[in-house]
């Protein structure tokens, strides 16, 4: 069975400093993996998406991710944050190979302070 | 905007009553996807339609529950008997399934309380 784990409920970082939001994957076949945000009152945005290419995956926003399949991680990094980027963060995973629902982690709300 | 629209936004109902909420998707996706989101956690897939034909329903998907998407376009969630345990987001996201790849794009919810 597939399952995503967000090792941090809660992240908190000053604007401008690196961001990291951490998510370790379970599948029995090689995954697809995403990050999806969502911001109060709004609907869930995707970041990004792997799909077996490149394991440095770059998203919107100047948010990327890196594809370890040795370590099981799928962690999402910023190199500089901004207060629009508070928000709760969404490791997702589905199977390839035929394609259905997707399986939601449990969220990160990163908080950014001035 | 071309984007997933869902109506209501809110409802408030007593628990017992029905309620019904519309999904409409993306034009020309084939795939559309209901998910629930309780509070501080993520969203759990319910059931989702390939077109008009509904392929698979989530255990969490009680027989109170039903999911239509008559002509392939929009679809409905409708809830019968409401229970306060039903208070939730009501997600749905819209797709176009070309072999394996796939992006799902999701409305802004429906959120309904049951008092």
């Amino acid at each position: 069975a597939q399952s995503v784990t967000q090792l941090d409920s809660h992240v908190s970082v000053s604007e401008g400093t690196p961001v990291l939001l951490r998510c370790n994957y379970s599948s029995s076949y090689s995954p697809s993996l995403f990050w999806y945000v969502q911001h109060p009152n709004k609907g869930l945005q995707l970041l990004l998406k792997y799909t077996s290419a490149a394991t440095l995956v770059k998203g919107i926003n100047g948010f990327e991710a890196e594809f370890k399949k040795s370590e099981t991680s799928f962690h999402l990094t910023k190199p500089s944050a901004h207060m629009s980027d508070a928000a709760e963060y969404f490791c997702v995973v589905t199977p390839s190979g035929g394609y259905n629902k997707l399986i939601f982690g449990a969220g990160t709300r990163l908080a950014v302070h001035p | 905007d071309t984007g997933v629209s869902q109506d209501p936004r809110h409802k408030i109902t007593k628990r017992g009553q029905n309620v019904t909420f519309r999904c409409d998707p993306i034009s020309e996706h084939n795939r559309l996807y209901w998910y629930r989101q309780t509070l501080g956690q993520g969203p759990e897939f319910l059931t989702y339609f390939q077109n008009e034909a509904q392929l698979e329903k989530s255990r969490l998907l009680s027989d109170r529950f039903s999911a239509e998407r008559p002509k392939g376009s929009f679809s409905t969630l409708e809830i019968q008997r409401t229970e306060q345990g039903d208070s939730a987001m009501y997600l749905c996201a819209s797709s176009f399934s070309v072999g394996t790849e796939e992006t799902q794009y999701f409305g802004p919810g429906t959120r309904l309380l049951v008092l």
